[in-house]
């Protein structure tokens, strides 16, 4: 079945630690997309990626970076820059562009 | 700024009763998406229905149905027949057009939820 797989679950982070999330899709999808889900709070966007080679920061990039070398994988990195980085991460992906979103089941990171 | 509003935190319907969810936008776009989302416990996101700005007919998914009024920029959500599984957090969403570094793309802009709590 075709679908966007995130790993891992849950991650826990140490104090100026550089971690990789990982998201890959098999819906030959253009576009990907990373949000981050803050308790009882909506959805932010960090970065976008509408084809491979490129990317695009969203609303909350600051702390974040992502590569996109193959159309399948959008790894997000989550520096030590990122001072409060507990939160859900999310990621999605579309055909293209300004169509529906497609999400994976997402991965809870921690702070030790 | 373009921005989706949900003036409901939380909503609460008995089983097989039908529930409306709100939820006002503001943009300056003609042409536009509307979405709304659903988010269960297990915290996947799962489209619910999608509607068109520039079509007029409301959109229909088997118990879900919206209403959606262009010129009030209103969307709201129908669950008609609401069962236990329902249960979630819903999210309406918009995706409108952006600009980044010259390069125009379709940003998905989230409300802050309805907590949709089903008694049985």
């Amino acid at each position: 079945d075709g679908g966007i797989t995130q790993s891992p679950k849950y991650l826990f982070r140490k104090e100026g630690q550089n971690v990789t999330l990982s998201c890959e899709q098999n819906l030959n999808h253009d576009a990907m997309y990373w949000y981050r889900q803050d308790p009882g709070q909506g959805l932010r966007l960090i970065y976008y990626s509408q084809i491979v080679n490129d990317f695009q920061k969203g609303d909350i990039a600051e702390g974040y970076s992502v590569s996109r070398e193959k159309k399948e994988s959008f790894p997000l990195t989550v520096t030590s820059a990122q001072k409060n980085p507990t939160a859900f991460y999310l990621c999605a992906s579309s055909i293209f562009l300004n169509q529906p979103q497609h999400f994976g089941d997402g991965t809870r990171l921690s702070i030790l | 700024a373009q921005t989706v509003t949900q003036s409901q935190p939380e909503m609460s319907v008995q089983e097989a009763e039908t529930v409306t969810l709100s939820c006002t936008y503001d943009t300056s776009e003609s042409d536009y998406y509307l979405f709304w989302y659903k988010q269960p416990p297990s915290r996947q996101m799962i489209l619910v229905i999608r509607q068109e700005a520039y079509k007029q007919q409301n959109a229909t998914e088997n118990r879900f149905s919206v209403n959606f009024q262009k010129a009030a920029k209103s969307f709201s959500l129908k669950i008609s027949d609401s069962q236990l599984g329902d249960a979630a957090m819903y999210f309406c969403a918009s995706i409108f057009e952006a600009n980044a570094g010259g390069t125009s793309y379709g940003k998905l802009t989230f409300g802050q939820g309805t907590i949709l709590t089903v008694h049985p």
